[in-house]
């Protein structure tokens, strides 16, 4: 099972929209609305922004939200702030009990 | 507070086992899925796989299959997972992450516990 792939790095400046784009193929991402995001600051736990593509858990800004087209998911980061600055992985199932994880993406505020 | 905690730092030397511990504090594990995840340095995550706490059913990624088993202990709602045969690839942050039912989301993580393999 490949990793998804997503960009290495995306940056903005504060206030600022970016996405972030999550390409699978037509076992995964393409075929099940199981694709979820998580932020990760380095030496912390990771934290669900997202769930089945577009939901938005309790507590979660609503400055994030997901979408999916095909074989690719996005998550999108509006009015930038500098909290935003960490790691975001995107995750689908793969069918068959299993998941897999995006390579990650570092998100840097200007 | 809910929370995942996660035993600490551990050094193996190659071939060895390990076995990381992950308890719940302040609820029960019952009706969750747990999944274990790491992150070797300077590199994403990679999911490894899960245990259904009321079962104790079990589905690993191919990759570990053989040398991952994965167990739970309902009486103190804690999660292990076990990796036998280390290699230096093996040197990671080893995550647990609680499934909530199967919706492909993890919605509480632990904070890791570093595993180095080293001679």
């Amino acid at each position: 099972q490949s990793a998804l792939t997503q960009p290495a790095s995306v940056s903005g400046s504060p206030g600022q929209s970016i996405t972030i784009s999550c390409t699978g193929t037509s076992g995964d991402v393409g075929n099940y609305n199981f694709v979820s995001w998580y932020q990760h600051h380095p030496g912390k736990a990771p934290k669900l922004m997202i769930s089945e593509v577009s939901k938005r858990p309790s507590g979660v800004s609503n400055r994030f939200s997901g979408s999916k087209s095909g074989n690719t998911a996005s998550l999108t980061i509006s009015g930038l702030q500098a909290e935003d600055e960490a790691d975001y992985y995107c995750c689908s199932y793969a069918g068959s009990d299993t998941y897999v994880f995006g390579t990650g993406t570092k998100v840097t505020v200007l | 507070q809910v929370q995942l905690v996660q035993s600490g730092a551990e050094v193996e030397k190659p071939g060895a086992s390990v076995k990381v511990s992950c308890k719940a504090s302040e609820y029960t594990l019952t009706g969750y899925y747990m999944h274990w995840v790491r992150q070797a340095p300077g590199q994403g995550l990679e999911w490894m796989g899960w245990i259904y706490f009321n079962s104790g059913g079990t589905k690993y990624a191919q990759k570990f299959q053989g040398r991952v088993t994965m167990t739970r202990d309902t009486s103190i709602s804690t999660a292990y997972m076990e990796l036998s045969r280390l290699g230096s690839d093996d040197t990671a942050v080893y995550f647990c992450a609680r499934d909530p039912g199967s919706l492909g989301y993890f919605d509480l993580w632990g904070r890791g516990t570093l595993v180095t393999v080293s001679s």
